[in-house]
């Protein structure tokens, strides 16, 4: 079974410019998280959609962040302006349950793709 | 509220001797809970998870950790620690019935020779 696919592994980017990250998440999995980490610290939830609809989106700064996963499949989560904060490893994840049960059926993270702003 | 906090953020041990890496949790709901690794520039690996069945969970590589409701713990053990082991340790919380994981701040396990 592939992985969850994340692309591009590193970027490094200037304030204020804009940056797209994308996520394919494992093939049938109907839940797909992003998170953000932020070095020296545990991966904290960005988003969450179950399917192509978002579950919760409670701590995505809205006003420069934006996700969306169009057909339920894969996903792009992008910043714009950026801002030295983002600096940080944005992960993907994919369960195949929905909601509550993916605790039981368990979660796959993507290798992350490490964001740089200067 | 629901949080995790793990008590070291650095744990140091000799190679061969046993490591305890510390965790409590607060939840309004009866708790799931996990215990992630992540080694250098790679992806989050599951050691184990407790989902509300037997209170003592085995995971890989030799890892266990014991749910105590009581103390609203879930620490993580392993009897003799090996050279790969050196990590980081994230205990992880599952919020309610959302799907969402609550990340403590991590633990990081050195292995000295």
């Amino acid at each position: 079974e592939a992985g969850v696919a994340q692309s591009p592994r590193y970027k490094i980017i200037e304030k204020r410019q804009s940056v797209a990250f994308w996520c394919n998440p494992i093939s049938g999995h109907a839940t797909l998280y992003w998170y953000q980490q932020i070095l020296g610290q545990g991966p904290k939830l960005l988003i969450q959609f179950q399917n192509n609809g978002v579950v919760d989106d409670s701590q995505l700064p809205k006003d420069r962040f934006s996700a969306e996963r169009l057909k339920g499949v894969d996903s792009t989560l992008k910043i714009q302006p950026a801002k030295l904060e983002d600096s940080a490893v944005y992960l993907c994840a994919s369960s195949a349950a929905g909601t509550g049960d993916s605790y039981n059926y368990g979660y796959t993270f993507g290798s992350g793709t490490r964001l740089t702003v200067v | 509220a629901q949080s995790v906090t793990q008590l070291d953020s650095h744990v140091s041990v000799s190679e061969g001797t046993p490591v305890l890496l510390r965790c409590n949790y607060s939840s309004s709901y009866s708790p799931s809970l996990f215990w992630y690794v992540q080694h250098p520039n790679k992806g989050l690996q599951l050691l184990l998870k407790y989902t509300s069945a037997a209170t003592l969970v085995k995971g890989i590589n030799g890892f266990e950790a014991e749910f105590k409701k009581s103390e609203t713990s879930f620490h993580l053990t392993k009897p003799s620690a090996h050279m790969s082991d050196a990590a980081e340790y994230f205990c992880v919380l599952g919020s309610g019935n959302t799907g969402k994981l609550i990340f403590g701040q991590g633990t990081t396990l050195q292995v000295k020779p």
